[in-house]
């Protein structure tokens, strides 16, 4: 099985700041990764895919990066609604597995 | 419109069972692998299993209920479906369906999902 390693598991951070979330494979996963966002009580909402390609309707403070077994989700300037955990899944093989989360907290 | 609708959860003791129910709309449903998530309280989300598209032909499961759940599809109701039996505490979770999307198997919608407790 394929490990997601996902850091920082928190983050605080303030209005406008630049916010980096690393993801890392156990083993190359080329650019078969997905990141979602998740609000408490709400489902998973996609934000990613493919690694970098954003998802229609989403914000473009929003960027992925990455290939192999290294990946970055930024955020360039948080904003009040971004409050939330993110999680990172890879798309390689089955079974698929998700990263621990990080949860984007005010500072 | 994409919409996600699951049902079936609830409260039942461990070895019961419970057949949980997505129905899809919105989309053609025969063409989408699905998938289930679940998400057991205050911890992060699990995968659970796997259906490819058309016929259902190929299945998967995590290792953590291999031989107690059974997924499956009904595309003339536009419905997906999880049969979870010999249920344990640990099964105890929020459960999404979500619709893959083609070749990047990222889930790109998903249910509301369905609260199942197992306890006694």
């Amino acid at each position: 099985d394929i490990q997601m390693t996902q850091s920082p598991s928190s983050v605080s951070a303030s209005v406008g700041d630049r916010v980096t979330i690393t993801c890392q494979a156990s083993q190359g996963i080329s650019r078969w990764l997905g990141w979602y966002q998740q609000k408490p009580g709400k489902a998973p909402k996609v934000l990613i895919y493919a690694a970098s390609s954003l998802q229609s309707g989403v914000p473009s403070r929003f960027s992925g990066s990455g290939s192999g077994t290294d990946f970055t989700l930024t955020i360039s300037s948080l904003q009040p609604e971004d409050f939330a955990t993110y999680y990172c899944q890879q798309a390689k093989s089955f079974p698929l597995t998700f990263g621990g989360g990080t949860k984007v907290e005010i500072k | 419109e994409v919409q996600l609708v699951e049902s079936g959860g609830g409260l039942v003791q461990p070895g019961g069972s419970l057949r949980l129910s997505c129905a899809a709309s919105g989309f053609t449903f025969r063409s989408y692998e699905m998938n289930w998530v679940r998400q057991a309280p205050g911890k992060g989300l699990e995968w659970v299993s796997y259906i490819s598209t058309n016929s259902g032909s190929t299945i998967y499961y995590a290792d953590s209920v291999k031989g107690r759940f059974t997924i499956s599809r009904d595309n003339a109701k536009n419905s997906l479906y999880l049969q979870m039996n010999s249920l344990r505490a640990e099964d105890t979770a929020v459960y999404y369906c979500a619709r893959a999307s083609p070749i990047t198997m990222i889930g790109d919608h998903w249910g509301q999902g369905t609260l199942v407790t197992v306890s006694s």
